[in-house]
């Protein structure tokens, strides 16, 4: 089935520096999402992207899609204590297909 | 609005025995989904439903049912549990054909001694 692959798997980063994480799939999406998990909680949605080459931010996060349609980046920029859990991308490979999701980037934040 | 909900949030299981996850959404989602997630393996998918009566494999649907007999309700039933079942389970729920609209419960985590 289809398969995104992340990276990095995981990050230690100091508090105030500015990350940066990608996604890529072997084949087209048409939606790409990504989701933030904090320890024990379910995945919440942070950036929804439509259409290839757009740009979108909210708030410290910019996420891009990728003018491929085969790959999306997420950074997060001045980087606070809060920001550590796993990130992941998902995408429906069709319209109405199940989300896949990508293995996730776990971000830890030494303050 | 609730949002989506999943009973028990912790389940400790003996190798065999059968257990039923609750999963609820006050949403009004045709779709609803069952991932599992387990370390360094991100989410998969289980089973899902695009309405009352209708139901579909997901990547690792083995060893595990469900039904959907009402809009709200998408329940994941373990017939006889295994320790390779020990993960945390999700629900999610979405609105049909609006990838952007998915929203997970918290989670159950589950144990298989």
């Amino acid at each position: 089935g289809q398969q995104l692959n992340q990276s990095p798997q995981s990050m230690f980063i100091q508090e105030g520096e500015d990350v940066s994480m990608n996604c890529t799939s072997s084949s087209i999406f048409n939606t790409w999402l990504w989701y933030k998990q904090d320890p024990g909680e379910g995945p919440v949605l942070l950036i929804a992207l439509y259409k290839a080459g757009e740009l979108t931010s909210n708030g410290r996060l910019t996420a891009q899609f990728g003018i491929t349609r085969k790959d999306s980046f997420l950074n997060i920029s001045a980087s606070i204590p809060s920001d550590v859990g796993i990130y992941f991308c998902a995408g429906p490979s069709s319209g109405n297909t199940p989300l896949v999701f990508g293995k996730g980037t776990r971000l830890s934040v030494i303050a | 609005n609730a949002g989506v909900t999943q009973t028990p949030k912790f389940q400790v299981l003996k190798t065999g025995q059968s257990m039923t996850l609750q999963c609820a959404q006050d949403m009004n989602h045709e779709y609803m989904s069952w991932y599992r997630q387990d370390p360094g393996m991100g989410l998969r998918l289980i089973h899902y439903s695009v309405g009352a009566g209708i139901t579909d494999q997901g990547e690792v649907p083995n060893g595990y049912n469900v039904s959907r007999s009402t809009t709200e309700d998408f329940p994941l039933r373990l017939l006889s549990a295994a320790p390779s079942q020990t993960s945390v389970y999700f629900c999610a729920s979405r609105d049909y054909g609006a990838a952007d609209t998915q929203y997970f419960g918290p989670g159950t985590r589950l144990t298989v001694l």
